[in-house]
């Protein structure tokens, strides 16, 4: 079956600390993966996407960076943390399935910078 | 611009009450749309997909309209129970090939089911 890993669940960081969350997803091959950010009341945030290996889209420009390193592994880092990256952070995939692209999510990192 | 509105923000009924939950969106080229529920502290978990010729689709106790030409969507819950109790997020897909930001979220419904 095909599932998403993403951890930890929550985090609390002090500002200008490094951050790394890892999201692995099992069951599929060459996924589109996803990172988003998620505000209270607010859609979510398209942060990077990576269509393969060593691939990375940034949608916004921010403090943060992300890499793929194996084909089902998505890692999103910050080299210094900024209070205002606080936030509820996804991990998800996509793959097509007949003429549907099928997004699945992770159970989110709840990211506490203070 | 491309944007997804829910309302109401948010809703309290009683347990075993139906409710709707509307979406209004303006994403184009249109090629689907998607609603999700969001447990607190949770990821979404996908409840329906309807592309545009599809009008209505059930799941369980959920059932999602689409009216493509008024760019409207509602989510119906019949005969709530406490488990409802979440985010409803409406989620357009834009019809292009790449996979880039395909997705537009709308603020989500949050709904509360009280016994």
């Amino acid at each position: 079956s095909q599932t998403i890993h993403q951890w930890p669940a929550t985090l609390v960081q002090p500002v200008g600390s490094p951050l790394s969350l890892e999201c692995t997803v099992e069951g599929t091959s060459n996924p589109n993966l996803y990172w988003y950010r998620q505000a209270a009341g607010r859609g979510l945030q398209l942060l990077f996407y990576s269509v393969g290996i060593g691939q990375i889209s940034s949608e916004v420009p921010q403090n943060l960076s992300a890499s793929r390193p194996q084909d089902r592994q998505f890692i999103l880092s910050s080299k210094k943390l900024l209070l205002s990256d606080s936030g509820f952070y996804l991990c998800a995939w996509s793959v097509r399935t007949g003429w549907i692209y099928g997004y699945t999510f992770g159970s989110g990192t709840r990211l506490t910078v203070v | 611009k491309n944007q997804v509105e829910q309302s109401p923000q948010s809703l309290i009924i009683l347990e075993g009450k139906n409710c709707t939950l509307q979406c209004n969106y303006t994403v184009s080229p249109f090629s689907n749309l998607r609603w999700y529920k969001q447990d607190t502290g949770r990821g979404p978990v996908s409840l329906t997909i309807m592309t545009f010729s599809e009008n209505t689709k059930s799941n369980g106790r959920y059932t999602a309209t689409l009216d493509a030409d008024t760019k409207q969507s509602s989510l119906h819950i019949t005969a709530s129970q406490l488990s409802d109790s979440a985010s409803y997020i409406c989620v357009v897909r834009i019809g292009r090939k790449n996979a880039g930001n395909m997705l537009t979220f709308g603020g989500g419904t949050r709904l509360m089911v009280k016994p």
